[in-house]
């Protein structure tokens, strides 16, 4: 079992709907990522939080330490949002251990 | 800021060769992370410098290798390529000294054939 997990693997969505990925761990960790993948490989940190729910634009991120348990939400999504959503968690050996990721993609 | 930059960005090399990455850091950011990415392993961890130590090292054969200059400026070797090794290598920066967010830069994609 990965120690980082996260679904659902593949999402499909319409413009305009609220989508949610979630990611579960099964070690103890300092902080957790998401990070988002455009084709062509590039990558780009959205969020990093140990607590709570921090908010960026249409983006959402949330963490409950006690469940082990992160979700990330999109209001209003659109299709540029198209893209590989990642989970990483930083362990207390401080190495970061990586969710095979959420494929999205959102149609007009 | 100018972000972080990898050269090169696309390599071809031949089974038994060696490869030399090379990874230079937003200005001011002292710590520098290395990651392999495949279609069947996804991302993983390879190593960690931060002020010209190696301060942390994931699972990876001995064939792999990194160092860090004075500028922080890092390059990563490997050596007798194989051609599991294939894949996207990501370097990532951020400025250390606790405060772990990570910039990541383009990545080079290595081709063994």
């Amino acid at each position: 079992k990965n120690e980082v997990e996260q679904s659902p693997q593949n999402l499909t969505a319409q413009e305009g709907e609220f989508i949610t990925i979630n990611c579960s761990y099964s070690v103890g960790i300092s902080a957790l990522h998401w990070l988002q993948q455009h084709p062509g490989g590039g990558i780009v940190s959205l969020f990093m939080l140990s607590s709570g729910k921090k908010k960026h634009g249409r983006l959402i991120a949330t963490i409950n330490i006690q469940e082990k348990h992160s979700s990330l939400h999109i209001t209003a999504s659109h299709p540029r949002d198209s893209a590989v959503y990642i989970c990483a968690v930083r362990s207390y050996s401080d190495k970061l251990i990586f969710g095979t990721g959420t494929r999205l993609q959102v149609f007009p | 800021k100018a972000g972080v930059t990898q050269t090169p960005r696309y390599l071809i090399k031949t089974r038994g060769q060696q490869v030399t990455l090379s990874c230079s850091p937003i200005s001011g950011h002292r710590s520098v992370s290395w990651y392999q990415q495949t279609p069947g392993q996804g991302l993983q961890f390879l190593f960690e410098y931060f002020s010209e130590t190696q301060r942390n090292k994931g699972n990876f054969p001995g064939r792999f290798s990194g160092r860090q200059f004075s500028n922080s400026r890092s390059e990563m070797n490997v050596s007798t390529l194989e051609l599991g090794d294939s894949a996207l290598y990501l370097c990532a920066s951020s400025p250390g000294q606790g405060r772990t967010e990570q910039y990541f830069g383009p990545g080079t994609r290595l081709t063994v054939t």
